[in-house]
């Protein structure tokens, strides 16, 4: 069966630094991969997606980037960190039902920024 | 207006209460549904998935589309404790997961 790993769940940062948070996903192949982003009060964004190695959309312009140096891992950066980055991160994967996609999230990373 | 909208709630119920969630939308090409259960600080988690319009039930959780009025909702039946989370609804034109529309999350409270 497929499973989605994130890590770490909780990071306290100072702004400033830098971020990598890693996600990687087991028992499936050329998964497509995705970062999402929430927020208090104001849903799921999407930030990044990812259809294959160093393929990466970015949905919304900001202070992240995203890289996925091998099939099953992606990764979420920045180099310097601002106040609004604060927030719930998601990694997620999908799979392709008969039905149509099928969207699956990782555990979460609680990222603060002081 | 949102492409998605969701009462936030919080929505508090007694334990064996029938619970109804609902999200409205506006795009019309909408044809892909899903509800999505997330508890504190945990990721979301897919509950139910439904294509075009129509029932879909799986054990104490029924899913309903009616695309006429453009409005989905999830039925929690013999609603427990347990199901004290967020739940949230999601939709697409395509079926491309990478165009998810995510309503804002609907809080519940199940009350023993």
């Amino acid at each position: 069966s497929q499973t989605i790993h994130q890590w770490p769940a909780t990071l306290v940062q100072p702004v400033g630094s830098p971020l990598s948070l890693e996600c990687t996903v087991e028992g499936t192949s050329n998964p497509n991969l995705y970062w999402y982003r929430q927020a208090a009060g104001r849903g799921l964004q999407l930030l990044f997606y990812s259809v294959g190695i160093g393929q990466i959309s970015s949905e919304v312009p900001q202070n992240l980037s995203a890289s996925r140096p091998q099939d099953r891992q992606f990764i979420l950066s920045s180099k310097k960190l601002l106040l609004s980055d604060s927030g719930f991160y998601l990694c997620a994967w999908s799979v392709q039902a008969r039905e149509g996609e099928k969207l699956f999230f990782g555990s979460g990373t609680q990222l603060s920024v002081l | 207006q949102k492409e998605v909208e969701q009462d936030p709630g919080p929505l508090s119920v007694p334990e064996g209460a029938i619970v109804s969630l609902n999200c409205t939308y506006s795009n019309s090409a909408f044809q892909y549904f899903m509800w999505y259960r997330q508890y504190s600080r945990k990721g979301p988690e897919l509950l139910m998935y439904t294509y075009s319009s129509g029932n879909k039930e799986d054990g104490r959780f029924t899913a309903q589309v009616d695309k006429s009025s453009k409005y989905i909702s999830l039925f929690i039946r013999d609603s427990q404790p347990s199901d004290s989370a967020t739940y949230l609804c999601a939709m697409s034109a395509t079926g491309n997961t990478g165009k998810l529309i995510f309503g804002q999350g609907t809080t519940l409270q199940v009350k023993p």
